[in-house]
């Protein structure tokens, strides 16, 4: 139901987009989300992006270096990242909210497979 | 950073019951809703309860999940074998202009 691609090894200061392929559900229906897992850590939430994509939300850790767009005539979600430092070093999800309501609480309920980042010279 | 904090392990043998804590604060268990994700190694998260205490189809009702205040907690009972995995609350954060948030996680580990 959902795919992300573009991870890799990239230098610190280096840039990346990663994007998350939907299908299955009406994809302009549902928020989207990025959620990320450095080896061995915790989850970690990363962005949000609305139905429209007329609103988003960041951590502190990627505000001012990543981008959440979506492209809900490809039914893909992508997360642009600038000026990449070790510490983003991650699995990256892509997931689903788990209702289409307004107002829905912050859950999702289809995750994808994940794509690596590496940050490193 | 995790703002919410789950105790680091837990374990206990086949059948028993384990409970997972993760305690937050008034912008963020107290104030919205708590989901329970499951994890095992290398894969994806899986959603386990929703809305504090609600299961998505298809979850067992070994599952349970339960908030007073700014914490919430995850029951398993009748452990198995295959509940060892990584389990994490998550939920959003009302502070400032709203972020999400994580628990610390927990390893929960079959005797």
């Amino acid at each position: 139901h959902l795919l992300e691609s573009g991870g890799g090894l990239v230098q610190p200061g280096g840039s990346l987009r990663l994007s998350c392929a939907a299908s299955g559900f009406i994809f302009s229906d549902y928020v989207m989300t990025w959620v990320r897992q450095a080896p061995g850590e915790a989850l970690e939430w990363v962005s949000v992006i609305s139905y429209t994509g007329d609103s988003t939300y960041y951590a502190e850790s990627v505000k001012g270096r990543f981008t959440i767009f979506r492209d809900n005539s490809r039914d893909t979600l992508f997360l642009q990242m600038y000026s990449l430092r070790a510490e983003d070093t991650a699995t990256y999800f892509c997931a689903k909210k788990y209702c289409s309501a307004p107002g829905c609480p912050f859950g999702f309920d289809v995750w994808g497979q994940g794509t690596m980042v590496t940050v490193s010279s | 950073q995790s703002v919410l904090t789950q105790p680091p392990s837990m374990s206990a043998a086949p059948g028993q019951k384990v409970t997972i804590s993760c305690s937050g604060s008034s912008s963020n268990v107290g104030r919205n809703d708590v989901f329970w994700y499951q994890q095992f190694p290398g894969k994806a998260p899986q959603l386990l309860i929703y809305d504090d205490d609600k299961r998505p189809s298809g979850i067992a009702d070994r599952f349970s999940g339960s908030k007073s205040g700014t914490s919430a907690t995850l029951a398993i009972t009748g452990l198995q074998t295959g509940d060892e995995a990584d389990y994490y609350c998550g939920t959003w954060d009302s502070s400032l202009r709203g972020w999400g948030v994580f628990g610390t996680g927990t390893r929960v580990t079959v005797l």
